[in-house]
């Protein structure tokens, strides 16, 4: 099975409620994580990270939460708007000792924003 | 604000020719990454380049595909001999640093085999 994944693959919320996406892995022994976004057409662009040595960490309208006892991660957006409209990833780090960074990507939720 | 660019945007092939993603990662970054997302399905780590050598690939990275950075700005991906499933979005990468998950990445090359 995959390490990484999501627990729904679409989600609606109406402009300025706030958004959750819940992401589950299943290796144990991952210590990093990933938030990224993928609007339509483009890239994917970094939200936020967290270490393992972590359970909270907020940035700028968002806020990942880390719950190594279940394997669970969470992504909250504050007050969702329009332009948060996107797919969004949850990655973790492979295990490799290199300093450069195989991420393992999750397959994406859709959050639709509701004007 | 820098940004990684990559050529070109789209491109269709037939099965058998050899294909080049070209990217110009962001000047000052040190790692560079291939990742692939068939369509509608999750992003897949190809490769990381480091210090003009591979410093980790998949197993998805077989004998068909390769990396160079031919000079001090562009990176790209070759396939040898595409086959139909290489048909993906293919996204260059590049961080600055080690240790960070915090890769940048272009808008992608759209590969369609025929």
């Amino acid at each position: 099975g995959e390490s990484v994944g999501l627990h729904l693959p679409t989600l609606s919320v109406q402009e300025g409620d706030n958004s959750i996406i819940n992401c589950a892995y299943s290796n144990s022994a991952s210590d990093y994580f990933i938030w990224y976004k993928q609007e339509s057409g483009k890239g994917p662009q970094f939200i936020i990270d967290i270490r393992s040595n972590m359970d909270k960490r907020q940035g700028q309208r968002v806020t990942v939460l880390l719950n190594k006892t279940v394997k669970h991660l969470s992504l909250q957006i504050a007050a969702t708007q329009p332009g948060d409209s996107a797919v969004y990833f949850c990655a973790e780090k492979g295990d490799s000792g290199a300093g450069s960074y195989q991420l393992t990507f999750g397959k994406g939720t859709k959050l639709s924003v509701i004007p | 604000e820098p940004e990684v660019t990559q050529t070109p945007s789209h491109q269709v092939t037939q099965m058998g020719q050899e294909v080049i993603l070209r990217c110009v990662p962001i000047s000052n970054h040190l790692y560079f990454y291939w990742y692939r997302q068939i369509l509608g399905q999750k992003v897949e780590f190809l490769v990381s380049f480091y210090n003009n050598e591979i410093s980790e690939k998949s197993e998805i990275f077989d004998d068909q595909f390769s990396v160079e950075r031919p000079d001090g700005s562009n990176f790209t991906l070759k396939i040898r001999s595409t086959k139909l499933e290489d048909s993906a979005m293919y996204f260059c990468a590049s961080s600055p640093a080690e240790y960070t998950g915090e890769l940048f990445f272009g808008e992608g090359s759209r590969l369609t085999v025929l």
